[in-house]
């Protein structure tokens, strides 16, 4: 079955950090670059960050620059995305999105989301 | 950066009537534009890439076009199931960064 499954959110203080998982499987994960995007509650999308099929590349938006890094693991067919220094405003839902096999350009396949809340 | 700017906000519409959705980008990005659906509680769905490709399984009451900087997403007759938020998106080869468009909502008259 081809699909994303995030992991690792929840409610966290001001100021800490959190791990994010996306566990992938039914494709094969080292051929693509992944991302994470996130939705505030009741507003759009924002992209956070990307790294390449084989991880050596990565770039981040200038909101989360500095604070949060994204990661991979190819044998055990993982995303991560630490994040750091984190913020009221970093409250969202965070999904994982697979680059798409018509145009990499494009998100063809994405996880259910996971919520973080930053609140005291 | 890129700037998509969509366009209307919110589209009032019945069942069976023809919605054309707007997207314009702040400069050129070739075709690289796709349009997503979302509905609430739902990851967004993939519905057209490189601005007129209908992604595998989608309707093709789905369709896109582009002029220049300007794109469209057009749904040829609403289906009770279409009414939904719509995303366009754009990416390039460097920056890497992906943009998203403020939405349009897609209501039921």
């Amino acid at each position: 079955q081809v699909q994303l499954v995030e992991s690792g959110g929840g409610v966290v203080q001001p100021g800490r950090s959190l791990r994010l998982s996306c566990a992938a499987s039914g494709f094969t994960f080292s051929n693509y670059g992944m991302h994470w995007v996130r939705q505030a509650p009741g507003k759009g999308l924002e992209w956070v960050s990307v790294v390449s099929s084989a991880g050596t590349v990565t770039y981040a938006g200038d909101s989360v620059k500095g604070r949060f890094t994204i990661s991979r693991d190819n044998s055990k067919n993982t995303l991560y995305l630490q994040m750091n220094s984190l913020r009221a405003e970093d409250t969202a839902v965070y999904y994982c999105a697979k680059e798409g096999d018509g145009s990499r350009y494009s998100f063809d396949l994405w996880g259910q989301g996971t919520l973080v809340t930053v609140s005291s | 950066e890129i700037v998509l700017t969509q366009s209307p906000a919110t589209l009032s519409l019945s069942p069976g009537e023809r919605a054309t959705l707007s997207c314009r980008a702040s400069q050129s990005v070739s075709s690289d534009l796709a349009w997503y659906q979302q509905k609430p509680g739902q990851a967004p769905r993939l519905l057209i890439y490189d601005a007129s490709n209908r992604a595998p399984g989608i309707s093709a009451r789905f369709s896109g076009s582009e002029s220049g900087t300007d794109f469209t997403l057009t749904i040829s007759s609403l289906e009770p199931e279409d009414f939904a938020v719509y995303y366009c998106q754009q990416r390039r080869n460097w920056p890497p960064g992906a943009t998203f468009g403020g939405g349009t909502k897609v209501e039921i008259k």
